[in-house]
This record gives C-alpha cells, structure tokens and sequence, in this order.
C-alpha cells in the first residue's frame, strides 16, 4: 500500500531556531517521486521540491534543506534559522501513478 | 503565484443542493486534478483530466463528476450535497498526466454544506 505518514502534528519554534519536519512513506514501486508543499493560511498548496527515488543526494535551497534515505523511507525537511513567514502547514506527498498521496501535514508556529 | 485559478473563492450551500466549481490551469498545461481536503487533513485525490478525458479516479461516488474543456479548463460538480462535503477543494494542473510531473495547485474553493 502507498502511504505517507507526518507523525509531527504541531511544532512551535521560537524564531531564528532550526526546526526539522518528518515524513515516512511506504510503496512497493522501485520508482518513485516525494514531494514537499507548504499550505499558508491562504490555502494555496506552494510547491517546495520534488525528488525521485534515484537521486539520494541532499538538497539545500537557502534556508531550506532536504534529507533523503531511502534506507529508512524517509525524506525529511529542515528550515535553518526559521523565520515568522514560516508559519504554515507543511504536507509531504508521494507520487503513485497519476494521482498524490499527501501525510496528514506538520503545523509549523514560529514565534517571534 | 502558480497561474492556477479557481472560483469562487468561498461557497455555502445546503443539504441536498449541487454545485459547480471551477478551476483554470496554469498556461500549457493540459492535465487537471481535484483535490478534497477537509479541516486538518491532507488532500484527498478526487480525480485527474488529462485532454479532456478523466485519466483516473480515487475513493469518491459518482456524484462527483467532472469534465475539462478544450482550453484545459475543468469544473468539478458535486449533486446532492452531503454535510460532509464541507471542505476545500483544491485543484492542480501539470504539464502531461506523467508521473514525472509537478503538480502545481490553486487557492482552493472553501465549501461549506449546511
């Protein structure tokens, strides 16, 4: 079964900290692409980044950064020195066919 | 901002009702997925258009139907509204119905059912 799992329902943050939001996922496919999207109180779902299943390598944007190990199915987010406009619920998705299967989503608070 | 619009922005009806939201892909793309996300919840795949054909379809009854447009815009129509319908709903256009592709996504529309 395809499956995405955030354990992480809420976390606060006092602003400046670095903050790490989790994401396991479960499939059966050898290909496979993960997402992370960033749902503001405006609701619009904003693309963060994609990776496929081949492509095990790290990737910082900014204060943005990415942890991928295939080992233990995880592709976790970290924001380094977060900020107030972090705030937001953040939602990891796995791609299977045509269709996303988001977790239930991280509610991140940074406070000022 | 992705260039994906949708209307109206917020929406109440009632029980039993039907209703039509619509939503404009991003410019180029040709492939449309609805999403339902209900309060605290991720979003829940409803079903995907690709060049005006349904491509694929989740755990939703037929009483949600869909149809795109030859510009790849789509609606989203829900009949006899169920007080669980309440939700918003969100919709995404990509380049081709691929895997490979990045879905980009809208504002949403904020349905409430009374």
């Amino acid at each position: 079964a395809q499956k995405v799992t955030q354990a992480q329902t809420e976390i606060s943050v006092v602003e400046k900290e670095d903050v790490t939001l989790d994401c396991v996922y479960e499939t059966r496919d050898t290909t496979y692409y993960l997402f992370w999207y960033k749902q503001p109180p405006s609701g619009e779902l904003v693309f963060l980044i994609r990776r496929n299943s081949f492509d095990e390598q790290n990737e910082i944007s900014g204060r943005y950064s990415w942890n991928f190990q295939k080992s233990t199915s995880s592709f976790n987010f970290t924001i380094t020195a977060s900020q107030v406009v972090d705030s937001a619920v953040y939602f990891c998705a796995l791609r299977f066919t045509y269709k996303y299967i988001f977790g239930t989503g991280t509610r991140l608070k940074v406070l000022a | 901002e992705t260039g994906v619009t949708q209307s109206p922005t917020h929406l109440i009806k009632t029980r039993g009702q039907q209703v039509t939201l619509r939503c404009s892909s991003q410019s180029g793309h040709n492939t449309v997925s609805w999403y339902q996300q209900a309060l605290g919840q991720g979003p829940q795949f409803i079903f995907q258009y690709y060049r005006e054909e349904e491509n694929g379809r989740g755990n939703f009854p037929p009483r949600f139907s869909g149809l795109q447009f030859p510009n790849y815009s789509s609606e989203l129509n829900v009949n006899a509204l169920e007080l669980d319908d309440s939700a918003l709903y969100l919709c995404a256009s990509s380049l081709e119905g691929r895997s490979t592709d990045t879905q980009y996504f809208g504002p949403g529309t904020r349905l409430t059912v009374l």
